[in-house]
């Protein structure tokens, strides 16, 4: 069945880059996803990409795709201590209705 | 505009006992997807919900189930409850009709004793 995988943490000090990493298994995905959730609140969707791209950029948030190795990251330039939170990659594939897959989050850690 | 809105944001239930979980999406948003969150399973998908119509369902047991009414709101009920169940529940909404992902409520946390 379709399964996400993440590592479960990282600890970086503010001001350097992050870069969260997934791996996927459904081949089927159409969309891919990276959500913030923040102590005591929902997912934020923070950017998605389409499948049939290798990369998004949107401000200080990079995504790289590589479909073949169904391998998706996150980077974080210039990781604030706000940007602490669990970081979840999920995916999605249209099978007559929208069912996303999530990872089981990495936590990240800004050490200032 | 107002985000998804999730009621009650807690809820202590005895075993046995049966719950029923609300969710606001927001407005023109017609899907309502359902999941539950531990620490030990993460988010698990439950169900889907689009124009009262559901479209998709996870591997939850019968006791898990929702509803969609026509103003796109939905349910989710859950009976006989288990200790197990004790999670974040959270409900996301989107159009429906795209897949360019959810908004997510904050979630009810509900504690099984």
């Amino acid at each position: 069945g379709e399964d996400v995988e993440q590592s479960l943490f990282l600890s970086v000090r503010e001001g350097d880059s992050s870069v969260i990493n997934c791996t996927y298994t459904d081949s089927s995905s159409t969309y891919l996803y990276w959500y913030k959730q923040e102590p005591g609140a929902g997912l934020q969707l923070l950017t998605y990409i389409f499948s049939n791209m290798d990369m998004k950029q949107d401000q200080r948030l990079t995504v790289l795709l590589n479909k073949k190795d169904k391998h998706l990251s996150l980077r974080i330039a210039d990781t604030q201590t706000g940007d602490s939170a669990i970081y979840f990659c999920a995916e999605s594939s249209n099978t007559g209705g929208f069912k996303t897959i999530f990872g089981a989050g990495t936590r990240l850690f800004v050490k200032a | 505009k107002a985000g998804v809105t999730q009621t009650p944001r807690y809820l202590i239930k005895t075993r046995g006992q049966q719950v029923t979980l609300s969710c606001s999406p927001i407005s023109g948003h017609r899907s309502v997807s359902w999941y539950q969150q531990t620490p030990g399973q993460g988010l698990q998908f439950l169900f889907e919900y689009f124009s009262e119509t559901q479209r998709n369902k996870g591997n939850f047991p019968g006791r898990f189930s929702g509803r969609q009414f026509s103003n796109s709101r939905s349910e989710m009920n859950v009976s006989t409850l288990e200790l197990g169940d004790s999670a974040l529940y959270l409900c996301a909404s989107s159009y429906g009709t795209d897949n360019y992902g959810y908004t997510f409520g904050s979630g009810t946390r509900l504690t099984v004793v």
